[in-house]
């Protein structure tokens, strides 16, 4: 059982946006930054979003993040095939003085 | 380009320690904090301990508390992960990551290829 919470599943088709929700609590996501990977197949993850809402360079601006209280999201807009791969959220929790993932959601593009 | 790359891994049996390695090149390793997170076979990403830039603060989830230890050579630009008291559940491709920060780091984000430990009998 992850610390965050995220669903297992989404799906678009090409074009459409698509948002990934991710639930915590105050001891992270209510008093920390979030993060979001992306994980391609065989591949290790790569950064797509950090503090809430800031894209590293390099990562296309249909990627952004928001953050409300103790939950956070990842929004994709205008989907596209190659962002079939799996999503993690991440914060760090202060009462477990570690970083936490959420369980991780397959997107699919239909 | 930064660079990380993990050793060390393979099959070990139940009770047996393993220490992972993780060569970093490409960026001045000595300021950035460094992790491990494991992912089991086909299953999410698992944080596992992180340790500052200096070394002088090391964090551990509670799964590995006690059993496992981080450390780091500034001199080598070498990042460990000692196991001890290895268990099945600890079967999982180990990645090496860099951070400029442990709570709220920045863009600064990279990951190794993975290294995969084995724990079986």
């Amino acid at each position: 059982q992850s610390v965050l919470t995220q669903p297992p599943s989404a799906s678009g088709t090409p074009g459409q946006r698509v948002t990934i929700p991710c639930s915590g609590s105050s001891s992270n996501i209510g008093s920390n930054s979030v993060y979001w990977y992306q994980q391609l197949a065989g591949t290790a993850p790569k950064l797509l979003i950090y503090r809430n809402n800031q894209r590293p360079s390099g990562v296309p601006d249909r990627f952004s993040g928001s953050k409300s209280g103790t939950s956070a999201s990842l929004a994709i807009s205008g989907l596209r095939s190659e962002d079939e791969a799996d999503y993690y959220c991440a914060a760090w929790d202060g009462s477990l003085r570690g970083r936490v993932f959420g369980g991780g959601t397959k997107l699919t593009v239909l | 380009q930064v660079q990380l790359v993990e050793s060390g891994g393979g099959v070990v049996q139940p009770g047996r320690s393993l220490r992972l390695s993780c060569a970093a090149s490409g960026f001045a390793f000595s300021s950035y904090a460094m992790h491990w997170v494991r992912q089991a076979p086909g299953k999410g990403l698992e944080w596992v301990a992180a340790i500052l830039y200096d070394g002088s603060n090391k964090f551990y989830a509670d799964s590995v508390k006690g059993r496992f230890a981080i450390s780091r050579d500034n001199s080598k630009n070498t990042l460990y992960l000692e196991m001890n008291s290895l268990r099945a559940e600890d079967t999982a491709v180990y990645y090496c990551a860099s951070t400029d920060g442990v709570a709220t780091p920045g863009y600064f984000d990279y990951w190794g290829q993975g290294n995969l430990v084995s724990v079986s009998s």
